[in-house]
């Protein structure tokens, strides 16, 4: 099946420091791609809604200016967490939708910001 | 709004035991139904879809049928191994472009040998 890989896996960063983890599909061209945030013991929660080529559509309560996106690409977003803080602390998956409108989803990043 | 609605765990069973886990949705218009697996340490992995009404998905000896009646799409299995032991999620996806799909909560299922 479709893969889609995410880097890095995990990452410990210092309280103030901006973090990017990378989403990629690896045998498939993607337009629209999706980040979402979930804590521990509970859902996945819908950050932003990536489309190649064009801004991202944020959920309501997600600051956009906090949570950067950027799909440069058909294979490639990038979720920068800027100036991150304990409480952005949290496990981040990105999925890609095929052609088929198939939502592959990624192995999840866990950020720890100390 | 579109919402999906699944039983709390956590789900306890001992192995070969007949697995339940409800899921109940509500939405408008006609959505695709799924059920995910995420097991320790790893990400989600689709486990099952049905895209339209009556409609049956199965996969390793799960199955889930949709229930547009009822607005549900529960998942079955007949004996569950200790390999099952994982998070399970019900979603839809909305039948309008662009969509992203929406969760349950999660279902935390246990099988013990």
């Amino acid at each position: 099946g479709a893969v889609v890989s995410q880097h890095p896996s995990r990452v410990i960063c210092k309280s103030g420091t901006s973090v990017k983890i990378e989403c990629r599909s690896l045998d498939f061209q993607a337009t629209t791609m999706f980040w979402y945030r979930q804590f521990p013991k509970q859902s996945l929660m819908l950050m932003a809604t990536s489309n190649e080529g064009s801004k991202a559509t944020y959920e309501q309560g997600v600051e956009k200016d906090k949570f950067l996106i950027n799909h440069a690409s058909l294979t490639l977003s990038t979720l920068t967490v800027t100036s991150a803080h304990p409480e952005d602390s949290s496990f981040y998956i990105c999925s890609a939708r095929d052609e088929l409108d198939t939502q592959y989803f990624g192995p999840g990043t866990r950020l720890t910001v100390l | 709004g579109n919402s999906v609605t699944q039983m709390e765990g956590p789900v306890t069973l001992s192995e070969e035991a007949f697995l339940t886990i409800n899921c109940t949705y509500t939405a408008t218009g006609y959505p695709s139904l799924f059920w995910y697996v995420q097991y320790p340490g790893e990400g989600l992995q689709l486990l099952l879809k049905a895209t339209k009404a009556d409609d049956k998905g199965s996969n390793k000896g799960f199955e889930a049928t949709y229930r547009k009646e009822t607005t549900s799409f529960h998942l079955e299995k007949g004996s569950v191994q200790v390999s099952d032991s994982a998070v399970y999620f019900c979603a839809l996806l909305a039948n309008q472009a662009g969509t992203a799909l929406i969760f349950g909560k999660g279902t935390t299922l246990s099988v013990s040998s």
